[in-house]
């Protein structure tokens, strides 16, 4: 079965700093991959994705992501945050087929410091 | 941008209660889903939905719980006898090809006394 890690379970970057968030996954096949941000009280909205071809995808609000198949891992980056980045980030997994669900990593909370 | 839309923001019912969640997906997808999250915890995966039928269920997905399309609009999850640990936000999401990148609503969050 599929399962995502996140190993940072609370971040806290200051305003202007780079973030690196981490996401490590376990599928028997070629993931799909994803990564989604949650404001407090908020929904989920989706960041980026990954299918296939280049493994490092661009997103919304200057976010990014890497895929390296060989680490398992589909980290997500930017390279200055900003205070309004602070929330739950989850990497998601899901597959190649019909009706298939999603598994949801547990989630890091950013603060970012002023 | 298109939206999936989640009726009620936040619904308060007491235990032993049936509640009615309600989703509108964005039109022309075809995918439909539930998924709760516990206060601080994961997302986790309900139910989903395709062709008028439930093509998956999570463990969590009893048999108190059902879905419903009951018109070309609106996605319902229904919760028969609610109880204290079914308190939890609760998203619907939709996709055109049920392979991914969903888009989530803005849940409804459900408190039962």
């Amino acid at each position: 079965a599929q399962s995502v890690t996140q190993p940072d379970i609370h971040i806290t970057v200051s305003e202007g700093a780079s973030l690196e968030l981490r996401c490590n996954y376990s599928y028997g096949a070629t993931p799909y991959l994803f990564w989604y941000v949650q404001s407090p009280g908020q929904g989920l909205q989706l960041l980026l994705k990954y299918f296939s071809g280049d493994t490092l995808v661009q997103g919304i609000k200057g976010f990014e992501a890497e895929f390296k198949r060989s680490q398992s891992s589909f980290n997500l980056r930017k390279p200055s945050v900003h205070w309004s980045d602070a929330a739950e980030y989850f990497c998601a997994v899901g597959g190649v087929g019909y009706g298939q669900n999603f598994v949801f990593g547990p989630g890091t909370r950013l603060s970012v410091l002023p | 941008e298109p939206e999936v839309t989640q009726t009620p923001s936040h619904q308060v019912t007491q235990m032993g209660q049936e509640v009615i969640l309600r989703c509108v997906p964005i039109s022309n997808h075809l995918y439909f889903y539930w998924y709760r999250q516990i206060l601080g915890q994961k997302v986790e995966f309900l139910v989903s939905f395709y062709n008028n039928e439930i093509s998956e269920k999570s463990e969590i997905f009893d048999d108190q719980f059902s879905v419903e399309r009951p018109d070309g609009s609106n996605f319902t999850l229904k919760i028969r006898s609610t109880k204290l640990e079914d308190s939890a936000m609760y998203f619907c999401a939709s996709s055109p090809t049920g392979e991914g990148g969903y888009t989530f609503g803005s849940g409804t969050r459900l408190t039962v006394v």
